[in-house]
């Protein structure tokens, strides 16, 4: 198992350009995650995703920020245009539907982007 | 609004002795808790877990308890070793069986385990 796999590492971008992280689940996995983790506030989840359909994006900053699920190997978090204040690790992670037993979320190695 | 605070930055103990790494939450509807640790440039990985129907859970040299009056949780670590320096999360769900839930992180404790 390959486990959570996110593109690129890292990314530095300069201010206003649009930024594409990806992000390939564990195969079987229902759930996926996107969080950003910052100093101030620690990991902070910004979207989910149950089965391909965004659950919940309250935590999504601003309309700058969009993520897509096209199927389940694959997912995308764009933020158009970046800004300074985005620059941040941004982790994405999987988790199957537990049913009465033990869940827990598996992360990737993380995106760490630099705005410029 | 922060719901699971983690109030110690960073924390040194040395080899051998216990780290008690603490956290704090604010939603009383939390029911479910996990700690994460996290080597730099990695993912967070699973730690330890435990419900709210319990007080105490343990796991080779980890052992979190929950106190849901004070709505306080810790991570004992006996006996620290140095790897076992990393940053620890604490995190927290409102649990439904069937569904995987949301989890709200605090904001880290940094463990240094010295020689």
């Amino acid at each position: 198992d390959a486990g959570v796999i996110q593109s690129p590492r890292h990314e530095v971008t300069e201010m206003g350009q649009e930024v594409t992280l990806r992000c390939k689940p564990i195969s079987g996995h229902d759930y996926l995650f996107w969080y950003r983790q910052t100093m101030m506030r620690g990991l902070e989840l910004l979207i989910y995703f149950n089965n391909n359909v965004p659950i919940d994006d309250s935590g999504m900053p601003e309309d700058r920020f969009s993520a897509k699920m096209p199927n389940a190997s694959f997912s995308t978090l764009k933020i158009q245009p970046s800004e300074p204040r985005d620059s941040a690790v941004y982790f994405c992670a999987s988790s199957r539907n537990p049913g009465t037993g033990f869940w827990g979320y598996t992360f990737g190695s993380g995106t760490r982007l630099t705005v410029v | 609004d922060q719901q699971v605070k983690q109030n110690s930055p960073s924390l040194s103990v040395q080899e051998g002795r216990i780290s008690i790494l603490n956290c704090d939450y604010t939603n009383s509807m939390f029911d479910y808790f996990l700690w994460y640790k996290k080597y730099p440039a990695e993912g967070p990985t699973f730690l330890i877990s435990i419900s709210s129907i319990k007080d105490k859970n343990e796991d080779g040299r980890f052992t979190v308890f929950l106190n849901k009056s004070a709505k306080h949780l810790s991570l004992h670590i006996v006996p620290s070793q140095p790897g076992d320096s990393a940053v620890y999360f604490c995190a927290a769900s409102i649990s439904y069986t069937g569904t995987a839930s949301k989890l709200t992180f605090g904001t880290g404790t940094r463990l240094q385990v010295t020689l």
